[in-house]
C-alpha cells in the first residue's frame, strides 16, 4: 500500500516571495513521484516528475522538487512566485512494483494563493 | 504533445437519468485510461482502470453496475453513470497513459473533467 501526505492544505504568499509545498509519502516498494497542478474547474496538468537519476527535477516555469529517499519526501519549491501560480497542487506517487504497480495515489492537495 | 479531451464539461440532469462521459486521447494511443472522482475540496480518488479490449478493474467500494466503463478503442474510453442520483454529483476526471517504457513510469495525462450535477 502507498499513501501521500501534503502537510499544508493552504499556503498564502505574496508575489515574488519563495514558496515550498511539502509532500511526504509512504510505500513498501520503489515509487515514481509526480507533482500536478489544477486550475479551477479543470483537469490536472503534469508539473514535474521524478523517475530515476538526479534527485532534483525542474519544470519549465521555475518550479523544482527534490526527491529525498531517507525522508520519503518530494517537496515542491519556487524561488519567486507569480500571481499566475495561484492554483491547487497535488503530489502523487506511483508504485514501481508489488500490488501498487501502476496505480497513482494523490495527496490531499495544497491550495497556493499568491497575493499582489 | 499528449492531449486528452473529455466531454461533456458539464452535465445537469434529473435523478434517474443515465449519463455518459467520453474520454479521448487526441494525439496518442492509450492502452490504459483511468477514471477518477473528485469531491469538493478533496483529492482525486481512483475509481477504475480501463484497459483497451478488456474489462475495467474497479477500486474497492466502486459499484461496477453503477459506473459502467467501456474502452473499445485505443483512443476512447467512456464512463456511464447509470440511474444517477444526487449523491453521484461530483467532478469526474479521466486520464490516459501513453504506451511504451516501463508501465509505472509513464505519466498520466488528464482531461479537463466533467462536472456532473444530479437534481
Amino acid at each position: 500500500a502507498q499513501s501521500v501526505t501534503q502537510l499544508d492544505s493552504q499556503v498564502p504568499v505574496f508575489e515574488e516571495a519563495p514558496v515550498e509545498l511539502r509532500c511526504n509519502y509512504s510505500s513498501s516498494v520503489s515509487v515514481y513521484l509526480f507533482w500536478y497542478v489544477q486550475y479551477p474547474n479543470q483537469g490536472l496538468q503534469l508539473l514535474l516528475k521524478y523517475l530515476s537519476g538526479s534527485t532534483l527535477v525542474e519544470s519549465i516555469n521555475g518550479f523544482e522538487a527534490e526527491f529525498n529517499k531517507s525522508q520519503t519526501s518530494f517537496h515542491l519549491r519556487k524561488p519567486s512566485v507569480h500571481i499566475s501560480d495561484t492554483a491547487e497542487y497535488f503530489c502523487a506517487v506511483r508504485g514501481a512494483g508489488g500490488t501498487s504497480y501502476g496505480k497513482l495515489t494523490f495527496g490531499q492537495g495544497t491550495i497556493l494563493t499568491v497575493h499582489p | 504533445g499528449a492531449v486528452v479531451s473529455q466531454h461533456p464539461s458539464r452535465v445537469i440532469c434529473k435523478s434517474g437519468t443515465s449519463v455518459k462521459i467520453e474520454c479521448r486521447s487526441l494525439d496518442f494511443q492509450a492502452t490504459t485510461m483511468f477514471w477518477y472522482r473528485q469531491f469538493p475540496k478533496q483529492s482525486l480518488m481512483l475509481m477504475a482502470t480501463s484497459n483497451e479490449g478488456s474489462k475495467a478493474t474497479y477500486e474497492q467500494g466502486v459499484e461496477k453496475d453503477k459506473f459502467l466503463i467501456n474502452h473499445a478503442s485505443l483512443t476512447l474510453s467512456t464512463l456511464t453513470v447509470t440511474s444517477a442520483h444526487p449523491e453521484d454529483s461530483s467532478f469526474y476526471i479521466c486520464s490516459a497513459q501513453k504506451p511504451g517504457g516501463v508501465y509505472g513510469n509513464q505519466p498520466q495525462h488528464f482531461g479537463d473533467g466533467t462536472r456532473l450535477s444530479i437534481l
